[in-house]
């Protein structure tokens, strides 16, 4: 069973910069897997940040960057704003037509 | 501009049926493909489905294969979830995105709908 991990929990310092990644429990991620990064807040839809490893999608600032750090998918904010607090899920695509989303992040700026 | 309106949601007992729709506007549907989502009360997104944007082609998670049916209509800008034999965990709000290209391989959801909610409930 494929199980994609991210840290349950992150703080950050407003200003300042954070990364958080998304790895496998058996296995490396590489651009392979087509890593995409989602953030959320309570009740609202998902927003795609970046999709295919480090593309930002349209209106994302360039703060939010993503890049494979070793053998995990990597999501930096940097200049952490009150309003990043959100959680933030990554995807990775397995092959075969089949996507498996990470736990999630919960990140708490403060 | 981009939107999908999800429809179709509601209370339903156990061992039930629904078919959730979704609308699509702002882009040419037939050369993207499509995905469900959902997430249940208080936990992570789940993917459930995907379908190319000929309809063609259709995959599903392990925990839904043989009880759901995702589908699509070209002609009428809209992507369908046809879910039977429902049971208590598959509540959650299901939300329709739009994929970054027409094939399901290599590409993953950029935007999103606002979500339907499914109650499975007796």
């Amino acid at each position: 069973q494929t199980v994609v991990t991210q840290e349950p929990s992150f703080s950050v310092s407003p200003g300042g910069t954070v990364t958080l990644t998304c790895g496998l429990n058996s296995g490396s991620v590489s651009t392979n897997y087509y890593p995409s990064w989602y953030q959320q807040t309570p009740g609202q839809a998902p927003r795609t940040l970046i999709y295919t490893t480090s593309i930002r999608s349209s209106g994302v600032p360039d703060r939010f960057s993503g890049s494979i750090l070793g053998n995990k998918a990597a999501l930096t904010i940097t200049g952490a704003q009150a309003d990043d607090e959100s959680d933030y899920y990554c995807l990775l695509y397995m092959g075969s037509g089949i996507s498996v989303f990470g736990g999630g992040t919960k990140l708490t700026v403060l | 501009e981009v939107q999908m309106l999800e429809s179709g949601g509601g209370l339903v007992q156990p061992g039930g049926s629904l078919r959730l729709s979704c609308a699509a506007s702002g882009f040419t549907f037939n050369i993207y493909a499509m995905s469900w989502v959902r997430q249940a009360p208080g936990k992570g997104l789940e993917w459930v489905s995907a379908i190319s944007g000929s309809g063609g082609n259709t995959y599903y998670a392990d925990s839904v294969k043989g009880r759901f049916t995702i589908s699509r209509d070209n002609s009428k800008n809209t992507l369908y979830l046809q879910m039977n034999s429902l049971r208590a965990d598959d509540t959650a709000v299901y939300y329709c995105a739009k994929r970054t290209s027409i094939a399901v391989a290599a590409s993953t959801p950029d935007y999103w709908g606002q979500g339907t909610l499914v109650t499975v409930s007796s």
